[in-house]
């Protein structure tokens, strides 16, 4: 049984440039939520999607938009990259939009130069 | 606001040894309580949750959380220490009037000494 996985593992991209993140949910899942954890922090909530829709949304900038595909998976894409984006992209997957159980991808590295 | 401490940025134990690695919470609601673990270039590993009941919890790897809702804490232990237990642990908290997102703390970097 495959987890959830995320693509690519790392990334290096430029100021002002654009980057899409992929995520595949954990088989039976339903529900995707993406974090970014800076270096030294916890994770923070970006936002989660649910029947291709954008349920919540955490403090982050429009810059910040997704999408969720009917097999479930879904993309985190980031316009005009600042440095600041510079972080680890967590992906997490569960069933439904409760509170139960997240499990999360190995997420993407991505570094803004 | 919601928000979750974790207390201690490091914490260094003897192989063997015990573990309690602490975590405190705000919320103006019911919390669901969480505890993860990331290994070095790793994602998140689930090791124990609690949404109601039993306030001591058992997870995986032989880690128990208690909580208490007076202290608004959920503290880890775990009796005996081994050195692969040496990773990132992060307290997390959800709650349904809050929707469904997790907020985390900060983590506390755990290192076992042989």
């Amino acid at each position: 049984d495959a987890g959830v996985t995320q693509s690519p593992t790392h990334l290096i991209k430029t100021r002002g440039q654009q980057v899409t993140l992929r995520c595949s949910p954990k088989s039976g899942h339903d529900t995707v939520s993406w974090y970014q954890q800076a270096l030294g922090q916890g994770p923070q909530f970006i936002f989660q999607y649910y029947e291709e829709e954008e349920r919540q949304r955490g403090n982050f900038p429009d810059r910040f938009s997704g999408h969720q595909f009917p097999n479930y998976s879904s993309e985190l894409n980031v316009n005009a990259l600042l440095l600041g984006d510079s972080a680890l992209y967590l992906c997490a997957s569960s069933l439904g939009t409760g509170l139960y159980e997240q499990y999360f991808g190995p997420g993407t590295r991505l570094t803004v130069t | 606001a919601q928000s979750v401490t974790q207390p201690d940025i490091h914490i260094t134990v003897s192989e063997g040894a015990s573990l309690e690695l602490r975590c405190n919470y705000s919320y103006g609601a019911t919390p669901y309580l969480f505890w993860y673990v990331q290994s070095p270039g790793q994602g998140l590993q689930l090791l124990l949750k609690y949404f109601s009941g039993d306030t001591l919890v058992q997870g995986i790897k032989g880690f128990e959380a208690e909580f208490k809702r007076s202290q608004s804490s959920f503290n880890l232990r775990k009796p005996s220490v081994h050195w692969s237990d040496a990773a990132e642990y992060f307290c997390a908290v959800g709650a349904r009037e809050y929707g469904n997102k997790l907020v985390f703390g900060a983590g506390t970097i755990l290192r076992v000494k042989s």
